[in-house]
C-alpha cells in the first residue's frame, strides 16, 4: 500500500538517543525525507535522500534506511528537539507524508 | 533567500471555492523546481495537495484530484490553488512550498526545501 506509518509518539530524556521509524512499501523504491515541526511553525527539512543533512541542521540528526523502513535518529536529544516529526516520500507524480510522531523530551 | 507567503480568505462558506495564492520572492518560479501546496487540519498531520512544475505540468493527491487546480502566474512570480466544493473537513492550515522533484536512474528526488508560514482557512457558514 502507498502509505507511510509512524508511531504516534516517542519519549526520551535529555541527552539520550531518540529513534523515530517510518514504514511503507514506497520506501523500498524511493527516498525518504524528514521534517521537524514545532508548534505553530512551518515544517523544516532535517534529512533528505534518506541520510543527508541540510546545511544548518545539527549533526545529532541522522537518517538511515533498511528495506521498507527508514529511521530518524537524534543523538544527545536536547529540549529544543521536542516537536512533531514527519517522514515523506514519493516520486515525480505523487508525494506522501507519514502521520507524524510527537517527540517528547522528558 | 527564498521566501514564500500565502494569502487569501481565512473563512470560506461550505460548498464554495477556496482560492489561495503563494507569492515567491528571492527566486524566479520560472527558472526551475516545482511548487506545491500542503495542508494540515487542526491537530492533525500534513497532507500533500498537489504540485506544479515551473513549466506548468501538474500532479495532484488522488483523493483531492477532482476538486483541485494549481496554476502559475509568471508575471507576478506566484502560484495559486483552487479547491472547489469545500466542506468543514477542508478546514486546515495551508502551506505553499518549493519542491525539488526530478527522476533519476535510481530513485526519484522529491522534497520541500522552503515553506511559507502557513494560512489558516476555516470552512464555516
Amino acid at each position: 500500500s502507498y502509505e507511510l506509518t509512524q508511531p504516534p509518539s516517542v519519549s526520551v530524556s535529555p541527552g539520550q538517543t531518540a529513534k523515530i521509524t517510518c514504514s511503507g512499501d514506497a520506501l523500498s523504491k524511493q527516498n525518504a525525507y524528514w521534517y521537524q515541526q514545532r508548534p505553530g511553525q512551518a515544517p523544516i527539512l532535517v534529512i533528505y535522500q534518506d541520510n543527508k543533512r541540510p546545511s544548518g541542521i545539527p549533526e545529532r540528526f541522522s537518517g538511515s534506511s533498511s528495506g521498507t523502513t527508514v529511521t530518524l535518529t537524534i543523538s544527545g536529544v536536547q529540549a529544543e528537539d521536542e516537536a512533531d516529526y514527519y517522514c515523506q516520500s514519493g516520486d515525480i507524480t505523487v508525494t506522501l507524508f507519514g502521520g507524524g510522531t510527537k517527540l517528547t523530551v522528558l | 533567500q527564498v521566501q514564500l507567503q500565502e494569502s487569501g480568505p481565512g473563512l470560506v462558506k461550505p460548498s464554495e471555492t477556496l482560492s489561495l495564492t503563494c507569492a515567491v520572492s528571492g527566486y524566479s518560479i520560472t527558472n526551475s523546481y516545482s511548487w506545491g501546496w500542503i495542508r494540515q487540519p487542526p491537530g492533525k498531520g500534513l497532507e500533500w495537495i498537489g504540485s506544479i512544475y515551473h513549466t506548468g505540468g501538474t500532479s495532484f493527491n488522488p483523493s483531492l484530484k477532482s476538486r483541485v487546480a494549481i496554476s502559475i502566474d509568471m508575471s507576478k512570480n506566484q502560484f495559486s490553488l483552487t479547491l472547489t466544493s469545500v466542506t468543514a473537513a477542508d478546514t486546515a492550515v495551508f502551506y505553499c512550498a518549493r519542491q525539488l522533484r526530478w527522476t533519476t536512474v535510481f530513485k526519484d528526488v522529491c522534497y520541500f526545501d522552503y515553506w511559507g508560514q502557513g494560512l489558516l482557512v476555516t470552512v464555516s457558514s
